[in-house]
């Protein structure tokens, strides 16, 4: 079976300071794809990043980059510069039929 | 370019009855997906369409049928609402080959 855990229900950060959420997942397929999207209170799915698990570099799509331990199972998403416009659900996601985790709630403190 | 749209955003129903959600996608996506998601919970797959006049179940299948007449629209439909069935209702579509889904901004559906 497919697992996607992520430990941190809550999580909060300054302004401008890095935050990193955890999300660790289990799966018996070889290729695989992984994801974080946003949710913020607007309830609209955005994408924050991609990876692919066949790729050993780590994705990076401006402020936002993953830490992408494949033989752990595990795949971070941190969260560089935070802005007041990051607070929201913050979901891990992973392959084709999108195994979600719970979600981590983030708050940004000005 | 709308992408995904879905119909209505909001509805509230008593037990019993039925409705139809409408999802509708103008990027000529193969891939569409229903989903539902509760508080506490991450989004659960309901059925999914990987082509025009196909369906398949997800996770959480019971008391939801679905169909794909037209390759750009998913439709859910729910014969017997009940309670449990209360949530917000997301449809996505991706195209073949590129993994990424898209959402549509969901509906929320109140069973009395």
């Amino acid at each position: 079976a497919q697992t996607v855990t992520q430990s941190q229900p809550e999580m909060s950060v300054q302004e401008a300071e890095t935050v990193t959420l955890s999300c660790t997942y289990d799966t018996s397929e070889s290729d695989y794809y992984l994801f974080w999207y946003k949710q913020p209170p607007s309830r609209q799915m955005i994408l924050v990043i991609r990876q692919e698990a066949y790729k050993q570099q780590n994705a990076t799509e401006n402020r936002f980059s993953v830490n992408f331990q494949k033989a752990a199972k595990s795949f971070s998403l941190k969260i560089s510069d935070s802005q007041l416009g990051d607070a929201a659900m913050y979901f891990c996601a992973l392959t084709r039929k999108l195994i979600w985790g719970l979600g981590t709630s983030l708050a940004v403190n000005p | 370019n709308a992408g995904v749209t879905q119909t209505p955003k909001f509805r509230v129903l008593k037990t019993g009855q039925s409705m139809t959600l409408l999802c509708a996608q103008d990027m000529n996506h193969e891939y569409m997906y229903w989903y539902r998601q509760d508080p506490g919970m991450g989004l659960r797959l309901i059925h999914y369409s990987v082509g025009e006049g196909t369906t398949a179940k997800g996770e959480v299948p019971d008391g939801y049928n679905v169909s794909r007449l037209k390759k750009q629209n998913f439709l859910l439909g729910l014969e017997s609402a009940a309670p449990s069935q209360t949530s917000v209702y997301f449809c996505a579509s991706r195209p073949t080959g590129l993994e990424t889904q898209y959402f549509g901004p969901g509906t929320r559906l109140l069973v009395l």
